[in-house]
């Protein structure tokens, strides 16, 4: 069956301090891979999505990047954190099939930047 | 990205149906209608995806109007672990397949 590993769960960085947060999924080939980020009380804001191994697509501009070194395997980086960049990182995984559009989510990261 | 319309929140009492109406005027043809939840500190959960006809799984129904410019879920008997944020999204055919989330509708389930 498909899972999806997303860690750490929770980090605490300081302002100005680098990034990186890491997905993998397992059981399946050539997902569709995402990022999107939560603010406190706020909705889901897709980050980047990626649909191969180094093709990556931004939504919005921001302070942070993406790569996709591998299939499975997405990460999410930043050199210089800011405090804006404080929220709940989730990635997630579909494949492009017509009758199993459903998508996956991790468990997510809660990143605080103090 | 065709946009979806909900209320910001409902509620309703422990063991009685759930409507969750969204409404989608912008749809297109290749449009799927989903439906996500997400409980507290969690990742979204699917619930539920359709085209045109009526859905139903063990999870919950969606009904789409014939004209599909809205939806309904139904959660048939609602417990207190209902209690969510349930979003409507239209998820393209094709490319990236995007999810992209509006605010949702808050669940509050009663006692």
């Amino acid at each position: 069956s498909q899972t999806i590993h997303q860690w750490p769960a929770t980090l605490v960085q300081p302002v100005g301090s680098p990034l990186s947060l890491e997905c993998t999924v397992e059981g399946t080939s050539n997902p569709n891979l995402y990022w999107y980020r939560q603010a406190a009380g706020r909705g889901l804001q897709l980050l980047f999505y990626s649909v191969g191994i180094g093709q990556i697509s931004s939504e919005v501009p921001q302070n942070l990047s993406a790569s996709r070194p591998q299939d499975r395997q997405f990460i999410l980086s930043s050199k210089k954190l800011l405090l804006s960049d404080s929220g709940f990182y989730l990635c997630a995984w579909s494949v492009l099939l017509i009758r199993n559009l459903e998508a996956f989510f991790g468990q997510g990261t809660r990143l605080t930047v103090v | 990205d065709a946009k979806t319309t909900q209320p910001n929140s409902m509620e309703s009492n422990e063991e009685e149906p759930v409507h969750l109406p969204c409404n989608h005027s912008t749809i297109s043809g290749t449009d799927y209608i989903h439906w996500y939840r997400q409980l507290p500190s969690q990742g979204p959960e699917y619930v539920i995806h359709g085209l045109t006809s009526n859905v139903n799984n063990r999870m919950a129904s969606l009904a789409i109007a014939e004209d599909r410019k809205s939806s309904t879920l139904i959660l048939h008997r609602a417990t207190l672990r209902d209690a969510a944020v349930y979003y409507c999204i239209l998820r393209r055919l094709g490319g990236a397949q995007k999810l992209v989330f509006g605010q949702g509708t808050r669940l509050t389930i009663n006692p």
